[in-house]
């Protein structure tokens, strides 16, 4: 099935540290959102974005969706260890429920001590 | 805590057999929707209930069949399992069907077809 196309595909950092990830598509979404998913778990959602060009924050973590609204990014500002995890976005068409939501293939954030 | 259920939380099956997953949406929420997630793959969706019908569907099989009862939870029934069938199962719920609704997602069924 469709997937977009999130970048980059691991990132290894050190605490303290910023990270910054992306998401493109070739298709237009109406609504972006970013999960992360710790092993063995489900989805939780982070941030959801509902406008072009709308910047949102939720404590140490800001995302954007882009103007175009084929592209959103995520920022997580001085990483502690427990941002660990896989990190997806997920782009939700104009259709809505019809169509699902579409998800890239995530970012395994590794925070070397 | 999402208030999304799922049960089973693990179950093996031999290839050939079906297998019944539910979920338990969160309060409030009349829409659920089933995704696949693979191994090292990010959610693939399958279909969504709203109002105890199903309103949309991905690319699966007519062997992956769902169900929404009046109180909104939902199962999800595989027929003539496979091996690539092998995946956590995740339910997601939220209010209404159109674009633009925060989707919550439960912790998932692990689903091993061997």
């Amino acid at each position: 099935g469709q997937q977009l196309n999130q970048s980059p595909q691991s990132m290894f950092i050190q605490e303290g540290e910023d990270v910054s990830m992306n998401c493109t598509s070739s298709s237009i979404f109406n609504t972006w959102l970013w999960y992360k998913q710790d092993p063995g778990e489900g989805p939780v959602l982070l941030i959801a974005l509902y406008k072009a060009g709308e910047l949102t924050s939720n404590g140490r973590l800001t995302a954007q969706f882009g103007i175009t609204r084929k592209d959103s990014f995520l920022n997580i500002s001085a990483s502690i260890p427990s941002d660990v995890g896989i990190y997806f976005c997920a782009g939700q068409p104009l259709g809505g429920g019809a169509d699902g939501l579409t998800f890239g293939k995530g970012t395994h954030l590794i925070i070397q001590p | 805590e999402t208030g999304v259920t799922q049960s089973p939380t693990h179950l093996i099956k031999t290839r050939g057999q079906q297998v019944t997953l539910r979920c338990s949406s969160q309060s409030g929420h009349n829409t659920v929707s089933w995704y696949q997630q693979a191994l090292g793959q990010g959610p693939q969706f399958i279909f969504q209930y709203y109002r105890e019908e199903e309103n949309g569907r991905g690319n699966f099989p007519p062997r992956f069949s769902g169900l929404q009862f009046p109180n909104y939870s939902s199962e999800l029934n595989v027929n003539a399992l496979e091996l690539d069938d092998s995946a956590l199962y995740l339910c997601a719920s939220s209010f209404g069907r159109v674009s633009g609704n925060t989707i919550y997602f439960g912790e998932g069924s692990w689903l091993t077809v061997v």
